[in-house]
């Protein structure tokens, strides 16, 4: 096992196109996290998974925001009709359960520009 | 509010000299503060958590619940510490990090 991976790197798309991120977290990891982040900033946390029951949303994550984790491993992240807003790093990461939750392992990231 | 406040964006040392990266917290529970760090091309990872009070690579972190603080400390500065360095705050019950906007540690030779 070598780590978070996150599927694509880096992703490039124009106004109002919809995209979908990739996240394969640690295989033992029943935790999977969703973070942003943006220019001069720390990560956001935008929501959070335990198993499949997606148990957190944060209020940055509009409508037009989706995430599933159908089988309790990797999980994706969608963006509907993108806006120049949207253009952040996408961060996730993965841990044990809730008394090890704070020890998250996180993935490289996907770098998404709107253009 | 929960809140994570570091201060500097930027902090510049030459190597062998004292470094102290400030954080400061708003948490209305008792909280668990943590530190993660950012190497060039690297993705981030934990540093250290204030409840083992251990040393990792010479840094050290104090929990100072009075100044709410957590400021993270080396007392001589290597230029392998160059890198971001992030403070957070564990949410507890909502699962999260709540992360500072991260300080960018500089030690020149």
């Amino acid at each position: 096992d070598t780590g978070v991976s996150q599927d694509p790197r880096h992703k490039i798309t124009k106004r109002g196109q919809n995209v979908t991120f990739r996240c394969d977290p640690i295989s033992e990891h029943n935790r999977l996290y969703w973070y942003r982040q943006t220019l001069g900033q720390g990560p956001e946390f935008l929501t959070y998974f335990q198993n499949e029951a997606q148990l957190e949303k944060s209020r940055l994550l509009s409508d037009r925001f989706s995430a599933e984790r159908p089988k309790g491993s990797f999980s994706t992240l969608e963006i509907q009709r993108t806006e120049q807003g949207d253009s952040a790093m996408y961060l996730c990461a993965s841990s044990l359960g809730s008394g090890r939750a704070y020890e998250q392992y996180f993935g490289p990231g996907t770098r998404l520009t709107v253009t | 509010a929960q809140r994570v406040t570091q201060p500097e964006k930027l902090l510049s040392v030459f190597k062998g000299a004292p470094v102290e990266l400030k954080c400061n917290y708003s948490y209305s529970g008792s909280p668990e503060l943590f530190w993660y760090v950012q190497y060039s091309r690297q993705r981030l990872q934990l540093l250290l958590r204030h409840i083992s009070r251990e040393s990792i690579k010479g840094f050290t972190a104090d929990l100072n619940k009075g100044e709410t603080s957590f400021h993270l400390k080396k007392p001589f500065a290597q230029e392998e510490d160059s890198a971001m360095y992030y403070c957070a705050l564990y949410g507890g019950s909502q699962g999260n990090l709540i992360f500072g906007k991260g300080t960018k540690l500089s030690v020149k030779p």
